[in-house]
């Protein structure tokens, strides 16, 4: 079965460049979708089609996608952006999400 | 708004069963394909199943194939998923969730959005 593979945690300073990866076989070759869900809440759609914003997302969200590796980046990270990521992409008939990373804003 | 409201989790037994809901609004519910997703506590997101718009198409994952049964009823604008079985390992936050489709470059770019606030479903005895 397909998989994706997120780092479990990322830190980084407010006003920096976070980058959230997410790895798996020929990922480029497909669509990567990215949710944001912060502690008790519903994920939210904070990327699709590897590089679009859907509205009201900041622009300081960009992604990318290519080779086996979908990037997620955050510029000028605010605390506001500290919650867990996800990433998506579809396999055949089944639906794959990364494990997740916890981006942490120190 | 578009909205979608899960309802039906609450405690069931192992071995038990439940059927949850999800009312869709401010859409054209039959327009849509819908997916259901679930979350154990401290754990990340699982696909569950997909069904297309129609109703006709639907997939599940290995993990509940057999023991779960999605459905919709779009003039009722809702989504379904009937559990059977439960077991433990199903004891997790079930969201629903719209999807969005573009062709790209003739290839399909599938993502979820919106999705419910979620329904939480507690096996234990």
């Amino acid at each position: 079965s397909y998989e994706l593979t997120q780092p479990p945690s990322v830190s980084v300073s407010p006003g920096q460049t976070a980058s959230i990866t997410c790895s798996g076989d020929r990922l480029g070759d497909r669509y990567v979708s990215w949710y944001q869900q912060k502690p008790g809440q519903s994920p939210v759609l904070v990327m699709y089609q590897d590089t679009k914003r859907p509205s009201g997302i900041p622009e300081r969200f960009s992604g990318s996608n290519s080779g086996n590796t979908a990037t997620l980046t955050i510029s000028g990270t605010q605390a506001m952006d500290e919650a867990d990521y996800y990433c998506q992409a579809w396999d055949s008939s089944t639906v794959v999400f990364g494990g997740g990373t916890k981006l942490t804003v120190l | 708004e578009v909205q979608l409201v899960e309802s039906g989790g609450g405690l069931v037994q192992p071995g038990g069963s439940l059927r949850l809901s999800c009312a869709a609004s401010a859409f054209t519910f039959s327009d849509f394909d819908m997916n259901w997703v679930r979350q154990a506590p401290g754990k990340g997101l699982e696909w569950v199943s997909y069904i297309s718009s129609s109703g006709t198409t639907i997939y599940y994952a290995d993990s509940v194939r057999g023991r779960f049964t999605i459905s919709r009823d779009n003039a009722k604008n809702s989504l379904y998923l009937h559990m059977t079985s439960l077991g433990a390992e199903d004891t997790a936050v079930y969201y629903c969730a719209r999807e969005r489709i573009s062709m790209v470059r003739g290839a399909t770019a599938n993502w979820f959005d919106p999705w419910g606030q979620g329904t939480l479903v507690t096996v234990s005895s």
